[in-house]
């Protein structure tokens, strides 16, 4: 059972815009920033957004994030085939003095 | 931006201890903090542990007292022992950079991930 709650899936077709949640409590979201991690199959997770709503370097500008109490939530719009990928929520707890995970959500392009 | 590699047995029989050691590249190690994550077939990731290029570690709780996380910046690498293992501890196993600064926390570099499967 993981601290962060995501749904397990979610799809779209190609140009759609998905959003994915992201639900925790007020000694992890609810007081700390929010990442995402996007993990293509067979592959390392890898940062897509930092600090709730901030993009690395090289990551396209259809990857958005946004924070509001305990719940978090990615938007991804004019979505790609190669979008498809498991991704994970993920901040610092308070509690745990580390970080947690969501469970992930499998996005699924049709 | 590090690379990092992780190294050690892909196979551990019940019972013993997991041992892996990350090797870190194109940057010191010194300065940062340093986690293991881990991920069973399938299913989602789960913090194992860091530790400051200093020496202090955290670890987490749900893992009780077998993990050991040490780290040698004479060789760049720090390191994973996990004892006493079961089934239960079969994953893909990740090191990893933290970032901890005005931006918050967040994993910054991975590495690619090793396969330790337990069994006798």
């Amino acid at each position: 059972q993981s601290v962060l709650t995501q749904p397990p899936s979610a799809s779209g077709t190609p140009g759609q815009r998905v959003t994915i949640s992201c639900s925790g409590s007020s000694s992890n979201i609810g007081s700390n920033t929010v990442n995402w991690y996007q993990q293509l199959p067979g592959t390392a997770p890898k940062l897509l957004i930092y600090s709730n709503n901030q993009r690395p370097s090289g990551v396209p500008d259809r990857f958005s994030g946004s924070k509001s109490g305990t719940s978090a939530s990615l938007a991804i719009s004019g979505l790609q085939s190669e979008d498809e990928a498991d991704y994970y929520c993920a901040t610092w707890d308070d509690s745990l003095n580390g970080p947690v995970f969501g469970g992930g959500t499998k996005l699924t392009v049709l | 931006q590090v690379q990092l590699q992780e190294s050690g047995p892909g196979l551990v029989k019940p019972s013993e201890t997991l041992s892996l050691t990350c090797t870190v590249s194109g940057g010191s190690i010194s300065s940062y903090y340093w986690s293991w994550i881990r991920q069973p077939p399938g299913k989602g990731l789960e913090w194992i542990g860091y530790i400051y290029y200093s020496g202090s570690t955290k670890h987490n709780p749900s893992l009780k007292s077998r993990v050991t996380i040490s780290v040698d910046t004479s060789k760049n690498q720090f390191s994973l022992k996990l004892s006493s293992v079961t089934a239960a501890d079969t994953a893909v196993y990740y090191c990893a950079r933290d970032n901890f600064d005005s931006s918050g926390y967040y994993i910054a570099d991975w590495g690619q991930g090793t396969l330790v499967t337990v069994s006798s």
